[in-house]
């Protein structure tokens, strides 16, 4: 246990509609990060978060947008999706920068 | 723009023989992160390398950060069906910025 958490486990959804993600870091972590997963891929940087202020963007789209609460939870919005944005969601969380990460166990988005 | 690296791809070994992930970086960086995720799961974090030319063991694994710091590999002995996975490489910039490898996914053949 990575003491990482995301909601929910699992979601399935239609195209079009728009889905939230959840995430709680480690206790004193600062820093939260956004991956996707597709099936047979590697880890696509999304997004990065740090004592609520975004620090970095990677290949998020215009249709995802993210944030990170006071209490240093994040949520991940997912919005118009498509077929192609079924894949595993994942939410790590640092101490402070680029340190160790810490993985939750994911979020499988399934679109139908 | 930044990027990192991973040979093989894939890899299929009989159990017992040695495995070895290669990871390559386009510019030099301050650390290199290894991580491993097991089929269904999470990744995890397994070792992370700071100087030039650094070797670390963990039992099997042998993991060995280049003298430029631009590239990093991962070795493992005398493999295990308990080492299947996928193997991500994770090198962090100068400008703050942790970029994962494409990964290497093992399959051991029992």
């Amino acid at each position: 246990d990575s003491g990482v958490t995301q909601t929910p486990k699992h979601l399935i959804t239609a195209t079009g509609q728009r889905v939230t993600l959840r995430c709680s870091p480690r206790s004193g972590d600062l820093s939260v990060y956004w991956y996707q997963q597709s099936l047979d891929q590697g880890l696509q940087f999304l997004i990065q978060y740090y004592n609520g202020e975004e620090r970095a963007k990677g290949n998020i789209l215009e249709r995802f947008s993210a944030q990170q609460f006071p209490d240093l939870h994040s949520e991940l919005n997912l919005s118009s999706l498509e077929l192609g944005d079924s894949a595993l969601y994942f939410c790590a969380s640092s101490r402070r920068g680029p340190d160790t990460q810490y993985f939750g166990p994911g979020t499988r988005l399934t679109v139908l | 723009g930044q990027q990192v690296m991973q040979i093989p791809q894939y890899q299929h070994v009989q159990e017992g023989e040695d495995f070895t992930t290669y990871c390559n970086s386009s510019t030099t960086l301050s650390n290199i992160q290894w991580y491993k995720q097991r089929p269904g799961g999470h990744p995890v974090f397994l070792i992370q390398l700071v100087k030039s030319g650094e070797v670390k063991k963990q039992k099997r694994l042998t993991f060995q950060f280049g003298e430029a710091k631009k590239n990093s590999s991962l070795h493992i002995t005398a493999t295990q069906t308990t080492d299947v996975g996928t193997y991500f490489c994770a090198g962090e910039t100068g400008a703050n910025n942790l970029f994962f490898g494409t990964g290497t996914r093992l399959t051991v053949i029992p």
